[in-house]
C-alpha cells in the first residue's frame, strides 16, 4: 500500500522554464511534507518542506504547494537550471510517527 | 554527508552469506534509519531506531536485522543474503524523527 505516490517517473523541461513535480498521498494523518533531491552516487538532501497548516512555502526558486482536500502537493522550480537535474523524492510524516514515508521519486532532466 | 558515514560504500557478496552494513554518526541524534532504494519503489524503510537498544520494523524488514548498542552506530545485517536484496542502502539520522533527516552517501550491495 503506497501511501505516498509520485506517478511520473520522469520529467524533461527546458532550461529557464518552470518544472512542476507532483505527489499524492492517501494517509490523512500526515501533517508534514518534504521534498528531497538526489544526485547519482550521493544520498538524498533536504530541499524544502511544508506543514499542513500552510498551503504554500517558498525558498528562492523552489515553491511547494499543498492541497489538503485533494491530498496533493507539488514542487515548482522556476526558472529551471541544469543543476536541478536530479531525482526528487516527496516524503510525508504524521505527528509522533517517528519516520518518513517516501514516494517512488521523479527523475527531472533540464535540457539546455 | 558531514556527521554520518556508511561503510562499506560498495560490496559484492554471494547468495547465502551474512552481510553487515555499518552506519556511524557524530551528531548524537536520537533517531537512525535504514532505507533501501530500488527503481520504481523509491526509498523504503527497513528498520529504524529511536534510542540505544530501541528498534522497530519498517515496511520491508523481512530478511534484515539491526542492532544499536551505542548512540553513534546502527548496524544492518542480512543474515543470509539473497539476490532480491541487491540494492542501494541508505542510512539516515534525525533529532526529532519526523523531519530533518540527514542521509549518508549509501552502500551499493550486489548479491550474486
Amino acid at each position: 500500500d503506497q501511501q505516498v505516490k509520485q506517478n511520473s517517473p520522469s520529467l524533461s523541461v527546458q532550461e529557464g522554464r518552470i518544472s512542476i513535480l507532483n505527489c499524492d498521498y492517501t494517509n490523512s494523518m500526515f501533517d508534514y511534507f518534504l521534498w528531497y533531491k538526489k544526485y547519482p552516487a550521493e544520498g538524498p538532501t533536504f530541499l524544502i518542506s511544508i506543514s499542513s497548516i500552510k498551503d504554500k512555502n517558498e525558498d528562492g526558486r523552489f515553491t511547494v504547494f499543498l492541497n489538503k482536500s485533494a491530498k496533493h502537493l507539488s514542487l515548482h522550480i522556476v526558472p529551471s537550471q541544469p543543476g536541478d537535474s536530479a531525482v526528487y523524492f516527496c516524503a510525508a510524516s504524521g505527528k509522533g510517527a517517528q519516520k518518513l514515508v517516501f514516494g517512488q521519486g521523479t527523475r527531472l532532466t533540464i535540457n539546455p | 554527508d558531514a556527521g554520518i558515514t556508511q561503510s562499506p560504500r560498495h560490496k559484492v557478496t554471494e547468495t547465502g552469506t551474512p552481510v553487515t552494513l555499518r552506519c556511524h554518526q557524530t551528531e548524537n541524534h536520537r533517531y537512525m534509519y535504514w532505507y533501501r532504494q530500488d527503481p520504481g519503489h523509491g526509498l523504503r524503510l527497513i528498520h529504524y531506531s529511536y534510542g540505544v537498544k530501541d528498534t522497530d520494523k519498517g515496511e520491508v524488514s523481512d530478511g534484515y536485522s539491526v542492532s544499536r548498542s551505542k548512540t553513534e552506530d546502527f548496524l544492518l545485517t542480512l543474515e543470509s543474503a539473497t539476490s532480491s536484496q541487491t540494492s542501494v542502502y541508505f542510512c539516515a539520522i534525525s533529532e526529532t524523527g519526523d523531519y530533518g533527516y540527514t542521509f549518508g552517501s549509501g552502500t551499493r550491495l550486489t548479491v550474486v
